[in-house]
């Protein structure tokens, strides 16, 4: 399973980590990903990270602001989110890719979410 | 990017019956696409991927079919635990995207 941690409330312009402790799955084979879900609004996917942590990508909306790293030997997977705007009101979901040391295909399983509310 | 649109944006249907839901591509992602069903307060759940390939565990009256730019998600007979929203997904290229969702409802 997936369990995130770290959402709160933080002001415009803070900063955050988020963490995602990942059990029971094979976490230093998986690329991870996280995805996030505005208040009322559909699935954003966020930003990537393989396997080893080589390559990392990102969305458009997030690139230079938010950075996912990991930490196999603790199956953690981060994600620093800094210069953060009401627009990242959400709640951020880390998920698992589905195929085996993978680029990117489907999210499998994914975790209860963490919320974090960008407000003043 | 690659814009996924989903049709309806919600429905209401009754027990047993025979839903779909269509999701579209702007530009061709061969059979790279998935389905979810997302319930509040619960973890995201992968149901189809690969377009038509069913995951572990998920019941069989989920299904799903197409390839390159139209695609289709089926529920043969709706169960009222099916209450929830679907979302589609491509992974054909970078930023992966979903569809808007559909909400089903029972009537």
């Amino acid at each position: 399973q997936l369990v995130e941690s770290g959402g709160g409330v933080v002001q415009p312009g803070g900063s955050l980590r988020l963490s995602c402790i990942a059990s029971g799955i094979t976490f230093s084979n998986s690329a991870m990903h996280w995805v996030r879900q505005a208040p009322g609004k559909g699935l954003e996917w966020v930003a990537f990270t393989h396997y080893d942590g080589s390559d990392k990508f990102y969305a458009d909306s997030v690139k230079g602001r938010f950075t996912i790293s990991r930490d196999n030997s603790k199956n953690a997977l981060y994600l620093e989110m800094n210069s953060l705007r009401p627009e990242d009101t959400a709640v951020y979901y880390c998920a698992k890719d589905g195929k085996y040391r993978s680029s990117w295909s489907w999210f499998d399983p994914w975790g209860q979410g963490t919320l974090v509310t960008v407000s003043s | 990017d690659i814009q996924m649109t989903q049709s309806p944006s919600s429905l209401s249907a009754s027990v047993g019956d025979r839903l779909t839901i269509t999701c579209q591509a702007s530009q061709g992602v061969k059979n790279f696409l998935n389905w979810y069903q997302l319930k509040p307060g619960k973890a995201p759940k992968l149901l189809i991927y690969d377009a038509s390939n069913l995951e572990t565990g998920v019941p069989s009256r989920f299904s799903g079919s197409g390839f390159g730019t139209h695609f289709t998600f089926t529920i043969s007979s709706l169960q009222p635990e099916d209450i929830a929203t679907y979302y589609c997904q491509q992974y054909h290229n970078l930023p992966l995207t979903f569809g808007p969702g559909t909400k089903v409802n029972i009537k």
